[in-house]
């Protein structure tokens, strides 16, 4: 079945890289996503990568993709206190296009 | 632009009441979905919608109906509330369903069921 986790807390240092794990189990999905949610508000689009590819850099944040383990990653460079919030996995598995399975959620505090 | 937005933004129940969450979306999307938020469970499916009239079950339909008579609305309705439907309820939009289309997501309602 489809089942993403993550581990549930990371803290960091201000200016440290910050790298927050996930693995998933449906080596079909199509594309795998990092939302970020801050307090009291709903999901924002982070990044994407599409399954045939293993790494994606946008400005500070670097996402890794390990098909053969299926474990994806993020790396926010220089983390900054208002990195400070959770954030989730999600896959889109190619049989069910309209689904979004999420992970449970990372909340990274940022300490300054 | 709104965006998504979602009414209320908190309610408390008692048990057996009725209620109906409002979704709306200015953006012209075809698809919407409603989710549930609960503690270390990330979010889960409610129902969704492909476009105007038409729903669908998601992972955790039981006790929901949806409705979505407009393009732009999209209501979730409790028939008789119960404490295990306390949680965050989130509604989403997206332009086209599948990756990689963006699913924006309105702020939430924080629903109690006493």
């Amino acid at each position: 079945g489809e089942d993403v986790e993550q581990s549930l807390f990371l803290s960091v240092r201000e200016g440290d890289s910050s790298v927050i794990n996930c693995t998933y189990t449906d080596s079909s999905s199509t594309y795998l996503y990092w939302y970020k949610q801050e307090p009291g508000a709903g999901l924002q689009l982070l990044t994407y990568i599409f399954s045939n590819m293993d790494m994606k850099q946008d400005q500070r944040l670097t996402v890794l993709l390990n098909k053969k383990d299926k474990h994806l990653s993020l790396r926010i460079a220089d983390t900054q206190t208002g990195d400070s919030a959770i954030y989730f996995c999600a896959e889109t598995p190619m049989d069910s296009s309209y689904k979004l399975i999420f992970g449970s959620g990372t909340r990274l505090l940022v300490r300054p | 632009n709104a965006g998504v937005t979602q009414t209320p933004k908190f309610r408390v129940l008692k048990t057996g009441q009725s209620m109906t969450l409002l979704c709306a979306q200015d953006m012209n999307h075809e698809y919407m979905y409603w989710y549930r938020q609960d503690p270390g469970m990330g979010l889960r499916l409610i129902h969704y919608s492909v476009g105007e009239g038409t729903t669908a079950k998601g992972e955790v339909p039981d006790g929901y109906n949806v409705s979505r008579l407009k393009k732009q609305n999209f209501l979730l309705g409790l028939e008789s509330a119960a404490p295990s439907q306390t949680s965050v309820y989130f509604c989403a939009s997206s332009y086209k369903a599948g990756g990689p289309y963006e699913q924006y997501f309105g702020p939430g309602t924080r629903l109690t069921v006493t």
